[in-house]
């Protein structure tokens, strides 16, 4: 079936750096990717939609510059945390779109940032 | 108030048993309405999606929408010990394929 290949699945990086995650559709093209954070005990939270070949959407309040997303090719987004800071960690998921009904979203298993 | 509402429970029910997860929603714009299932650091995985109001039957699930009362119930039959895991409400309007998710609701099914 469709899998979604998020990387890195653990990362821990110094206060100050940047850390790029990587989400890629294994099975299938996805013209649109999303990213998530999640809290712990806390719902997943919308950052942005990723769509290939165009700039992402951010929701409110989410910082662009902070958040870089690019989404180059049909089966790659990545999502880079830039000046990374302890606030920043976070369990960061993305899903990818099958199709056009949008009922068909595939989440990758999600990455640890841990900035210390 | 937020638009999804979840009881993040824990809820706890012995193997065998019915479950019964419930999300209440504010948007009567919601169309779309899924449920995914989280195992513990771990991305979700989609269980069911239901169109409007009605039911969705698969397997041991059932997903109910009562958009009337803006409530929707995802049921688990012959509960097994490895269905324990944290299950999300997911719901969108039509335009837009953004999902908005519930806190999610653990559920440990004991032996």
């Amino acid at each position: 079936g469709a899998v979604v290949s998020q990387h890195p699945s653990r990362v821990i990086c110094k206060s100050g750096t940047s850390v790029k995650i990587e989400c890629r559709s294994l099975d299938f093209q996805a013209t649109t990717m999303f990213w998530y954070r999640q809290f712990p005990k806390q719902s997943l939270m919308l950052m942005a939609t990723s769509n290939e070949g165009s700039k992402a959407t951010y929701e409110q309040g989410v910082e662009k510059d902070k958040f870089l997303i690019n989404h180059a090719s049909l089966t790659l987004s990545t999502l880079t945390v830039t000046s990374a800071h302890p606030e920043d960690s976070s369990f960061y998921i993305c899903s990818a779109l099958l199709g056009k009904d949008g009922n068909t979203i595939y989440f990758g298993e999600g990455s640890w940032l841990t900035v210390v | 108030q937020k638009e999804v509402e979840q009881d993040p429970g824990p809820l706890s029910v012995p193997e065998g048993a019915i479950v019964s997860l419930n999300c209440t929603y504010s948007n009567s714009a919601f169309q779309y309405f899924m449920w995914y299932r989280q195992y513990s650091r771990k991305g979700p995985e989609l269980l069911m999606y239901t169109y409007s109001s009605g039911n969705k039957e698969d397997g041991r699930f059932t997903a109910q929408v009562d958009k009337s009362s803006k409530y929707i119930s995802l049921f688990i039959r012959d509960s097994q010990p490895s269905d324990s895991a944290t299950y999300l409400c997911a719901m969108r309007a039509n335009s837009g394929y953004a999902l908005n998710f519930g806190k999610g609701t653990s559920l440990l099914v004991t032996p």
